[in-house]
């Protein structure tokens, strides 16, 4: 079963620090997302990526956060200056939207703690 | 908001019994899907029922969708201890925007 894979699975940062998260989606997707689950809370959507572009983002994705997918295969998210506020779960995911039915496929997450 | 809100926010219930989760939303979908979530673990997904379908099963599961109050649930038949989880609803709005995911229920089956 093809699957998204992510690192690292646990970062502690210092705050004020650049991290950058990596995931290598399924290789036949097309469309890939980050969203982040703060511990015990909803799951929210921060970036979708197409066609080597941002496609949506929301408001949590402001200046501080980037995206890129620097060869075929890798897509990452960098957080330039981290926040105590940015600690939580960060997962990946990749679709394609054969049928149209946007069914994501998700990593098992990076759990990102900011000191 | 967009966001689908799910109802309970958390559910025990004995091994063997039926879980009933219940999910509602703000305005017209393209299609809503259930996920599963086990305790820091990624999502899974697990059903997906079409804005022209009414209802749908997949082993143990049941979900329905009433789009006129926007508004499904999903039915875990026979509960496992295994089961335990949290579970999210997710509605897709149009083929390019994201999905939007509620709260979530936390179910917990005791054996």
């Amino acid at each position: 079963e093809p699957e998204v894979t992510q690192t690292p699975s646990h970062q502690v940062t210092q705050m004020g620090q650049e991290v950058i998260l990596r995931c290598v989606p399924i290789s036949n997707h097309l469309y890939f997302y980050w969203y982040r689950q703060i511990l015990g809370q909803k799951v929210e959507f921060l970036v979708s990526f197409y066609n080597n572009e941002i496609s949506e983002k929301s408001e949590i994705f402001d200046d501080q956060f980037s995206v890129e997918r620097p060869d075929g295969s890798n897509f990452t998210l960098k957080i330039r200056s981290t926040k105590l506020e940015d600690s939580a779960m960060y997962f990946c995911a990749s679709v394609t939207l054969a049928g149209g039915a946007n069914v994501l496929t998700f990593g098992a997450g990076s759990r990102l703690t900011v000191l | 908001s967009q966001q689908g809100e799910e109802d309970p926010q958390a559910l025990s219930i004995q091994e063997g019994e039926n879980a009933t989760m219940n999910c509602s939303y703000k305005t017209s979908i393209n299609n809503l899907q259930w996920y599963r979530q086990n305790s820091g673990r990624g999502l899974v997904h697990l059903i997906l029922i079409r804005s022209n379908e009414r209802e749908k099963h997949s082993g143990r599961l049941r979900v329905t969708l009433d789009t006129s109050k926007k508004s499904s649930s999903l039915l875990i038949t026979a509960s496992r201890a295994a089961d335990t989880a949290s579970y999210f609803c997710a509605t897709l709005y149009s083929g390019n925007t994201p999905l939007v995911f509620g709260k979530g229920t936390r179910l917990s089956v005791i054996a």
